[in-house]
């Protein structure tokens, strides 16, 4: 069955960038039947859509980090990432990646990575 | 970008009662609702999708409805495991946005 694992530092300096990744298995992301999203989730709080990756790397960022994100996509290591640049404490947080359908809903959810930005 | 609204923010309940949980979406999003489960340490977990479609997996006692603005979730009979946070996701347009979760608790 499709799995999606998140790895990446889980300690970020303030003003430095988050990078995270996300593998894919048992599918290909090259399929081109889904999304490949980001959320996040700070600490006992709500869930904020970061935006989508498509294999051909088209991507759609929630515009209120859309000037610090970045998405990519490695088709040859089936996996996507994520960079958030200029963090700070705000950005501490779960982060997630996600299967999303082509009707924009988590289908399926990696595991989570906590990354806490902090000098 | 549209708001989502979850009523209530918490509530407390007994194994077997009947729950519903309402979200309210700040313009018409049609069908395109969608509700989750968060157990407690645990990623969320597709339970409901376009309103009304029950995920594969999730079990037969979850149900949603509505349209437009207002959609509920309801829980035709509580299970212990059921016991977690429930978000709505409107998926009209993006910014994709949740609702603010409610969470569901043992009385």
């Amino acid at each position: 069955q499709v799995q999606l694992q998140e790895s990446g530092p889980g300690l970020v300096k303030p003003s430095e960038t988050l990078s995270l990744t996300c593998t894919v298995s048992g599918d290909s992301i090259s399929g081109g039947n889904y999304y490949w999203s980001w959320i996040r989730q700070p600490p006992g709080k709500g869930l904020e859509w970061i935006g989508y990756i498509y294999y051909t790397g088209s991507t759609n960022y929630n515009p209120s980090l859309k000037s610090r994100v970045t998405m990519s996509v490695d088709t040859s290591k089936n996996q996507f990432s994520l960079k958030l640049r200029s963090v700070s404490a705000a950005d501490t947080a779960e982060y997630y990646c996600a299967l999303t359908g082509l009707h924009w809903y988590f289908a399926l959810w990696g595991r989570g990575t906590l990354v806490t930005v902090s000098s | 970008d549209i708001q989502m609204t979850q009523s209530p923010s918490s509530l407390s309940a007994s194994v077997g009662d009947r729950v519903t949980i309402t979200c309210r979406a700040s313009q018409n999003i049609g069908s395109y609702l969608n509700w989750y489960q968060q157990q407690p340490g645990k990623a969320p977990e597709l339970l409901i999708y376009t309103a009304s479609s029950l995920q594969s997996g999730a079990p037969s006692r979850f149900g949603g409805g509505g349209s437009g603005t207002n959609f509920t979730l309801t829980i035709s009979s509580l299970q212990l495991e059921d016991f977690a946070t429930y978000y709505c996701q409107q998926s009209y347009s993006t910014p994709l946005s949740f609702g603010g979760g409610t969470k569901v608790e043992i009385k």
